[in-house]
Parts: C-alpha cells; sequence; structure tokens
C-alpha cells in the first residue's frame, strides 16, 4: 500500500465520547501533519511532527491529543469536543527541512460532532 | 511572517478556455517552494505543481502552468483548456525557510467552476 491513508473516512461523535483519528503513510516521510478544514475557512495547520517529535502545536485546544509512535504512524485523539469542532480533517507527510517538497495527503476524516 | 493570498473567492469559466487563478505571496526567506494543490468536493488535497524561488523557468504540468514573478511575489496558476473535471477549490501554498518544522502555508483558496 503506498501514499498516505487515513482512517476512518466519515465520523459522527457525541459531545461526551472519545475517538481517535489514525493517519498512516508509506512513503518514507519523516514529517507528519494534522490540518483542520471548516466550511469556508482556510486549512488551519494544528500540529506538526519531525522525527517523531512535536515540533509546533498551533494553539489547538487540549480536548485535540496528538501521538505519533512512529515516522509513519499519526494520531488525533478526540475527546469532550464541542460542535464547532465539526469538520475536515486532513493529515499529510513529507519530507523536513527542504522547501522543494511538498506534502502528500490522505483523503481525510470528515467528522461531525452532534 | 509568512503569508498567502489568494483575492478570488469563485472564478467561472467555460469548457475549452483557459483560466487564471491568483496567488501572492509574503516572506523574508530567500529560499523558498511555492505549491498548487487541487481540493475537489471529496475532500482530497491532490498536487498540482511546484516552483522554487531560484527556478528561472516557469513550472509546468501538463495543462498547468505557474507564472512566477518573482519581483511582484506572485505565483498565479494557468490552467489551459478547462474541462469539466476541472471544477474544484484551488489553493496556493508556501514552504519557506530549510529549518526543521517548517510546514507548507495556505492561502484561503479560490472555487473554480467549469460550465459545458
Amino acid at each position: 500500500e503506498t501514499g498516505v491513508t487515513q482512517t476512518p473516512r466519515h465520523l459522527v461523535m457525541g459531545m461526551t465520547n472519545k475517538k481517535s483519528l489514525k493517519c498512516e503513510q508509506h512513503l518514507g516521510h519523516n514529517a507528519m501533519y494534522w490540518y483542520k478544514q471548516s466550511a469556508k475557512k482556510p486549512l488551519e495547520l494544528m500540529f506538526v511532527y519531525s522525527l517523531e517529535e512535536r515540533v509546533e502545536n498551533n494553539s489547538v485546544p487540549s480536548r485535540f491529543s496528538p501521538e505519533c509512535p512512529n515516522s509513519s504512524h499519526l494520531f488525533l485523539h478526540l475527546h469532550t469536543l464541542q460542535p464547532e469542532d465539526s469538520a475536515l480533517y486532513l493529515c499529510a507527510s513529507s519530507q523536513d527541512g527542504t522547501v522543494n517538497y511538498g506534502y502528500t495527503f490522505g483523503s481525510g476524516t470528515r467528522l461531525t460532532v452532534v | 511572517a509568512q503569508k498567502i493570498t489568494q483575492t478570488q473567492p469563485g472564478m467561472f469559466v467555460q469548457e475549452k478556455e483557459a483560466v487564471t487563478l491568483d496567488c501572492t505571496y509574503d516572506t523574508s526567506d530567500q529560499s523558498y517552494g511555492l505549491f498548487w494543490y487541487k481540493q475537489p468536493s471529496s475532500g482530497e488535497m491532490i498536487f498540482l505543481i511546484y516552483q522554487g524561488s531560484y527556478d528561472e523557468q516557469n513550472a509546468t504540468e501538463g495543462r498547468y502552468s505557474l507564472n512566477f514573478q518573482k519581483a511582484r511575489k506572485s505565483a498565479n496558476l494557468v490552467i489551459s483548456a478547462s474541462q469539466l473535471g476541472d471544477s474544484a477549490m484551488y489553493f496556493c501554498a508556501m514552504r519557506g525557510g530549510n529549518q526543521a518544522g517548517t510546514a507548507l502555508i495556505f492561502g484561503k483558496g479560490t472555487t473554480l467552476s467549469v460550465s459545458s
């Protein structure tokens, strides 16, 4: 399997639930990212992992908790979310430290918080 | 601070016509990369084309070309011979600096609608 795979594709959760989003890349990249895309808003960078170390946390509420156990896997743990957290969550991977390398994105998880 | 500006919320074009999507950027980095992505309604982000800040030639990939004007800090995407399948959201993005953790920053996007 190649590319970046995100699961699940769709998720509906209540505000008291705990769920996790999973992202897996088979491209040998050393950096992974979480972005949030709300309706009619630009992509918001949430977290950056480089060589499995978190290097950026863009003032994201603590109800979002990332985990990067190895360079191929990235998780986003969700708990006590709010309705305004409903969005498309995109995972991407890349080679870190070089400007001429873009991202490969997963297909995204459409999250609805009810 | 780095910034990407896309001033066209929506563009409309007929099949087989060419269309230009505007992008301007701001950065103090000497070395940076500029990217365009396409996002259909399905949500996936598809890489289209890349231009490096030191590249003297404009990048081309099939029907896509990037009109790079460094002095004006613009990186417009030109789609020749539009097709119905080109209807999507288009994002301009930039990556500057070579330090660890440097992420792509995106513009707000332009929605392109192609009609027959």
